[in-house]
């Protein structure tokens, strides 16, 4: 079946910083990549869509800015967080369409904690 | 716009025996998936099963089983015999446009404990 795999699986970073997170479709190919956040206890919330050789669509309220992602090739999305602040700290999961026998792969996730 | 409803946050269960989580959902559309996902202490997005609205026939995955009803617009969750690594969140979601049309909507998911 499709794998989604996303690095990496938590990272703790200062408030200012940056952080890359990687989501790679292994056995297929992701034209279109979805970015969710999840606080504790609640459910998914979608922050954007990648598509590969487009831009970004961002849902209301999510600051594009701050949440940079880029789909630079048919296996991978990138989703940074700029200048970092402790209220971005969150788990943060992808999500790509796949043969819809299977429903959507997701990625691993990522906590991110921000000190 | 599509929404998904869960109306259970917290739900418990005697192992070995049978619990339902529901689900209903508004749409306008006639051709549209729906999911149950199970989100486990690892917080991975595992697919449990999942319904074609155009299929009368509900589906089965061993233990799971659903209940579609889809004039009424309910799409519930029937797990058997309850095992302990049942244990998780359990999500309910929907797509539309026959599949094609974006992301899942999800519901705001029911916590399943699942007692010895």
């Amino acid at each position: 079946g499709a794998v989604v795999s996303q690095h990496p699986s938590w990272v703790i970073c200062k408030s200012g910083t940056s952080v890359k997170i990687e989501c790679r479709s292994l056995d297929f190919q992701a034209t279109t990549m979805f970015w969710y956040r999840q606080f504790p206890k609640q459910s998914l919330m979608l922050m954007a869509t990648s598509n590969e050789g487009s831009k970004a669509t961002y849902e209301q309220g999510v600051e594009k800015d701050k949440f940079l992602i880029n789909h630079a090739s048919l296996t991978l999305s990138t989703l940074t967080v700029t200048s970092a602040h402790p209220e971005d700290s969150s788990f943060y999961i992808c999500s790509a369409p796949g043969r819809l026998a299977y429903g959507y792969t997701f990625g691993s996730g990522t906590r991110l904690t921000v000190v | 716009a599509q929404t998904v409803t869960q109306s259970q946050p917290e739900m418990s269960v005697q192992e070995a025996e049978t619990v339902t989580l529901s689900c209903t959902y508004d749409t306008s559309e006639s051709d549209y998936y729906l999911f149950w996902y199970k989100q486990p202490p690892s917080r991975q997005m595992i697919l449990v099963i999942r319904q074609e609205a155009y299929k009368q026939q509900n589906a089965t995955e061993n233990r799971f089983s659903v209940n579609f009803q889809k004039a009424a617009k309910s799409f519930s969750l029937k797990i058997s015999d309850s095992q302990l690594g049942d244990a998780a969140m359990y999500f309910c979601a929907y797509i539309g446009g026959g599949g094609s049309q974006g992301n899942l909507i999800f519901g705001k998911g029911t916590k399943l404990s699942v007692k010895p």
